[in-house]
């Protein structure tokens, strides 16, 4: 994909430690969303963001889950405390506009393991 | 309730031999629907969006469909590159702002 660009591709964690997943959008695109899949699940919308604020976060937990899309540098997804339950694959998308004549487009993922 | 359904889970398919995946879908206002390939350890991939009843979309062994309530993904001759999880998405608006609900997926496989 030669758009959308996410590190680390892979990342391991004990419980109670921090996880920081990090998402470039594609060029020219000001949008960005965050999507969390489990095995057998489907993509489960986070948040949505645009540069400097957050649109909707409807999807997010509560608790120890944040996210960030600042003026400059990329879009960070930050859990605290993690849990085994926060294994999972989470994913970023970006488009042009919000609107649905502009697709979202994947990067390839983080892969979070919690030990 | 899911508020989309997408089916079969899974198909196995001998190469050329065509079929087609589902997708339903029960929102209302529905903005777009999206039609993504993903492969195993990589992001979806775009495929089609459609917009209303009766449009139709194509690329190459695949066509997209389109009725007031489903979709289709109709796959021509597959061959075993055909192998992936097709992915359905519908935008609608929910709230005052517009939402993408996924599909769990249909997994295809293609034998040779």
């Amino acid at each position: 994909n030669a758009g959308v660009m996410q590190n680390p591709r892979h990342l391991v964690r004990r419980r109670g430690q921090e996880a920081r997943l990090r998402c470039s959008p594609m060029k020219g695109h000001s949008h960005v969303y965050w999507y969390r899949q489990l095995p057998e699940e489907g993509l489960k919308f986070m948040v949505y963001l645009q540069k400097e604020n957050i649109i909707d976060e409807s999807g997010m937990p509560k608790e120890r889950f944040s996210a960030e899309f600042p003026k400059e540098g990329p879009s960070i997804l930050r859990i605290q405390q993690v849990v085994r339950g926060d294994s999972a694959a989470y994913f970023c998308a970006s488009s042009l506009s919000s609107y649905s004549n502009q697709p979202q487009h994947f990067g390839d993922g983080t892969r979070l393991s919690i030990l | 309730e899911d508020q989309v359904t997408q089916s079969p889970e899974a198909l196995r398919l001998q190469e050329g031999e065509s079929s087609s995946l589902n997708c339903s879908y029960t929102v209302s206002g529905l903005r777009g629907l999206f039609w993504y390939r993903q492969d195993p350890g990589k992001g979806p991939e775009f495929l089609f969006t459609l917009y209303s009843a009766g449009e139709e979309k194509e690329k190459e062994r695949l066509k997209a469909t389109l009725t007031k309530k489903e979709s289709f993904l109709h796959i021509t001759a597959p061959k075993p590159e055909d192998s992936a999880t097709y992915l359905c998405a519908v935008q609608f608006i929910q709230g005052g702002s517009e939402k993408l609900v996924f599909g769990k997926g249909t997994k295809l496989t293609v034998n040779p």
